[in-house]
This record gives structure tokens, C-alpha cells and sequence, in this order.
């Protein structure tokens, strides 16, 4: 079953800031977010760990509620090149990813 | 070069034939992924191979299937190609990080 992402589309000026939220209805492993510009393919950003430990990309940032089995990625200080579709990716234990349908984010200047 | 690459890059066929998409990868890791993506709809699992001998089914496997010929390449087949598969299709290797090939983009008429 997919996660469920909100919201669907946000649109910031840059050094603005924006939360991306993911929620599943199952109890989670793991949760991987990917980010991928048009025309390209989805690039991985971080993956967050039950058990807290987080693994990626510098300066965007994640958490990983396991109770609630949600998790939110934080976009700080956004920049023009943050434009994209944002994807949560959400792993039980069996090793493969659902990914919900994704978040559009466009920085303008 | 590419870690992973993906051929054909485009292809229109019409209804009825069989196609075949295929994944190489460079990058030593023993999982694979064939992902489609729809507008709105996010990546959708298929297919995947945690090894040479083991073939496993997405979330989405009917009117697909799958060969991994070894560790590098794992091939997607559609064996009677139907408009409802039009569609963004990529695969994709790793573990904890899951590397996108570029896509195949398929258009059944």
C-alpha cells in the first residue's frame, strides 16, 4: 500500500521553507526520500532508520516518527536548484520500497 | 559512463506485441528493480531480484515479466503490449540507495 504524501504541490520563493509530510498506515522499517527534476530520474536524499539514525543529504533534513509511522522532510533555506518532485519511499521488512505519489516543489526566485 | 543504463530509451509499439526493456548495471550490487511511472501516481514496484536466482512480484506485476540473466542486467517484458501500459519505466539497483537507470519511456498505440 502506497504512503500518502501532503502536499501535493508547494511553491516557495527561495530562502523560504517547507515541510513535505509521508504517513503510512503500516508499521515501517524504514523510510527513503528521493527527488527527481523533470525529465530525469529520481535521485536518492536520505534514508531515515528505525531506531533514528539517518543517512543523507547535507542540507536538507528528515525526521522519522516510528509510533505514528510518518516521517517529514524539511526543506531549509530553500534554494532554485530544491525544484522537483519529492518522493517518500516507505520499507517494511521485506526490502522493498512503496512510494507514495509524490510532491511538486518549484523555488522561484 | 552510467552506472545503470536502459535500453530502449523510447519506444511506440502498437497493441498486441511483445516488448522487451533492458537494464544493465555497473554498480556490483546483487538487487534490481523494475519500477513504472504514471503522472499522479508516483513509482510503482513491478518486479524485483534480490539475486540471479530469485524473482520476486510488485505491486503490480500482471501482464509483466522479468529475466535476470545475471548480477548486471535484469530485463522487463511486456508479452502482449495494451495502452494501460503506457507509461515511464525505470529500473533500478542497490540496497539501502536504489540508483535510477534514465527511463524508458513506452507509448502502446
Amino acid at each position: 500500500q502506497q504512503p500518502v504524501q501532503s502536499p501535493q504541490a508547494v511553491i516557495l520563493r527561495e530562502g523560504e521553507d517547507a515541510v513535505i509530510n509521508c504517513s503510512s498506515s503500516k508499521a515501517l522499517y524504514s523510510v527513503h526520500w528521493y527527488r527527481q527534476k523533470h525529465g530525469e530520474a529520481p535521485v536518492f536524499l536520505m534514508i531515515l532508520l528505525k531506531g533514528g539514525e539517518q543517512k543523507g543529504h547535507e542540507k536538507i533534513s528528515a525526521s522519522f516518527n516510528e509510533k505514528k509511522q510518518q516521517s517529514s522532510l524539511y526543506l531549509t533555506a530553500s534554494q532554485l536548484s530544491y525544484s522537483g518532485t519529492y518522493f517518500c519511499g516507505t520499507e517494511k521488512d521485506d526490502y522493498k520500497l512503496s512510494f507514495g505519489a509524490g510532491t511538486t516543489v518549484t523555488v522561484r526566485a | 559512463d552510467a552506472d545503470v543504463t536502459q535500453t530502449p530509451r523510447n519506444r511506440i509499439t502498437k497493441t498486441g506485441k511483445r516488448i522487451m526493456l533492458e537494464c544493465s548495471q555497473t554498480k556490483g550490487h546483487d538487487r534490481m528493480y523494475w519500477y513504472r511511472q504514471d503522472p499522479g501516481l508516483g513509482l510503482r514496484l513491478i518486479y524485483y531480484s534480490f539475486d540471479v536466482k530469485d524473482i520476486n512480484k510488485g505491486e503490480i506485476s500482471d501482464g509483466y515479466s522479468v529475466s535476470r540473466q545475471a548480477q548486471a542486467k535484469f530485463s522487463l517484458s511486456l508479452e502482449s503490449a495494451i495502452p494501460n501500459q503506457t507509461a515511464l519505466y525505470f529500473c533500478a539497483t542497490g540496497s539501502d540507495t536504489q540508483y535510477f537507470g534514465p527511463g524508458t519511456r513506452l507509448t502502446v498505440l
